[in-house]
């Protein structure tokens, strides 16, 4: 299984500021053959499912605010918020989906300084 | 827009088998994957595994021999069944469409095994 790690398990920033989450896999998720990386985020507010933000790597998805941002390759990823919203306290979480099982990591809670 | 609804009992007594249902609707389950994810209090995200429209299925190898999946084509639905429970088994159950992201997720439903 590919494992995957986050960093920092959680963190606090103030309310328009930057907020950059680490994610890194165990093995390369980067497929050679199409250039692509099999890597997703996800937001979890409490009480709710897991809303995909980001897949492969850096693509944002449909209707998802520009203040998200992917970045990475091969096994390490970051996920930046440029300009934090209320509506950004949650639990993130990154995803590979190189190989399955399909594996997550441990999530990082981002709150409120 | 597509949306999933995971239904089933509540609450389980161990070494019995849980059952759940994801009804889908504003979306037909041809030509996609579709997942069950699930979540211990607290816990992170565990993939159990997914299935095709087809009935072809891929399960996590932790699982695999407690877990099968299967499809209802004509009523839009899908299915889990997880055998043999523990109090491990304990959490919230989701489902999802997809077999790399996942894009949409039903709102989930807590299954206790007590």
């Amino acid at each position: 299984d590919i494992v995957m790690t986050q960093s920092p398990e959680s963190l606090a920033v103030s309310l328009g500021e930057r907020a950059a989450i680490n994610c890194k896999s165990s093995q390369s998720v980067l497929d050679d053959s199409n250039n692509k990386n099999y890597l997703a985020w996800y937001r979890q507010k409490p009480g709710q499912p897991p809303e995909l933000l980001i897949f492969w790597a850096s693509t944002r998805k449909s209707g998802v605010p520009d203040r998200f941002s992917g970045s990475g390759s091969g096994t390490d990823f970051t996920l930046t918020i440029s300009s934090l919203q209320a509506e950004d306290v949650a639990l993130y979480y990154c995803q590979q989906y190189f190989n399955t099982p399909l594996t997550f990591g441990p999530g990082t809670k981002v709150d409120f300084k | 827009q597509v949306q999933l609804q995971e239904s089933g009992p509540g609450l389980v007594k161990p070494s019995e088998a849980l059952s759940l249902t994801c009804t889908v609707s504003g979306g037909t389950v041809y030509n996609y994957f579709w997942s069950w994810v699930r979540q211990a209090p607290g816990k992170g995200l565990e993939w159990i595994g997914y299935i095709y429209h087809n009935g072809t299925t891929n399960y996590s190898p932790s699982l695999e021999s407690r877990v099968t999946i299967s499809v209802d084509t004509p009523n839009n639905q899908f299915s889990l069944k997880l055998s043999s429970l523990t109090t491990a088994d304990t959490g919230v159950y989701y489902c999802a469409r997809g077999r790399m992201s996942l894009v949409y997720w039903g709102p989930g439903t807590l299954v206790v095994v007590s």
